[in-house]
């Protein structure tokens, strides 16, 4: 089975701060990966998707991740947060032999101004 | 966003008595899922559908039905809750299994269990 490991459950930042969250996977096949964030009181919402490509993409407002196929990982990363970044992101893989995603843990990021 | 309509949006409820959470999407997707969200466990596949009467079991199963009649419509039944099932429940939508189909999650349900 799947699974998706999010290295840091809760990170504190200050304004402008570079942000760096790990996300590893273990699944040998075919993966899609994700992030969502899920802003205070709101539902999840895609945040950046890599399906196959360049390596890194790019997502809303100011995102990055970069997928490292040797490694697992799809870390997720933004050169300097704000206020408004504080939120919970979540990692996800998409088995798509399976049809189904899975997710991890969770990190909240908290922002301080 | 996607017209995803998750009802009630909170309810408290007594152990041992049945629940039903509906999802109602106005997008015509194939797939729908619904997860249950946790502290500590971040979201977790209850049970998922391909299309009408087409469902199958997620990783935590246990103590949930579902069924989809319509299209449109996704219930989840707790048959007999129990305080462990305090959770906030989340209802999914995606396109297809093409791999560029993210999910569209609606606003959620927050249910206590007494």
């Amino acid at each position: 089975a799947q699974s998706v490991s999010q290295h840091n459950h809760h990170v504190i930042l200050s304004e402008a701060a570079s942000l760096e969250l790990g996300c590893n996977y273990s699944y040998g096949g075919t993966v899609n990966l994700f992030w969502y964030v899920q802003y205070p009181g709101q539902h999840l919402q895609l945040l950046l998707k890599y399906f196959s490509g360049d390596p890194l993409v790019k997502g809303i407002k100011g995102f990055e991740a970069e997928f490292i196929k040797s490694k697992f990982s799809f870390n997720l990363r933004k050169p300097s947060v704000q206020w408004s970044d504080t939120a919970e992101y979540f990692c996800a893989v998409y088995n798509t032999n399976a049809g189904k995603s899975t997710f991890g843990d969770g990190t909240t990021l908290t922002v301080k101004p | 966003d996607a017209g995803i309509t998750q009802s009630p949006r909170h309810k408290v409820t007594e152990t041992g008595t049945p629940v039903t959470l509906r999802c109602h999407q106005t997008e015509n997707h194939r797939y729908m899922y619904w997860y249950r969200q946790d502290p500590g466990h971040g979201l977790r596949l209850i049970h998922y559908s391909y299309g009408v009467k087409d469902t199958d079991k997620g990783e935590v199963s246990d103590g949930y039905s579902v069924s989809r009649s319509k299209t449109e419509d996704f219930l989840l039944t707790l048959e007999s809750a129990t305080s462990s099932q305090t959770s906030v429940y989340f209802c999914a939508i995606s396109d297809s299994r093409a791999y560029n189909s993210p999910l569209h999650f609606g606003n959620g349900t927050r249910l206590t269990v007494t």
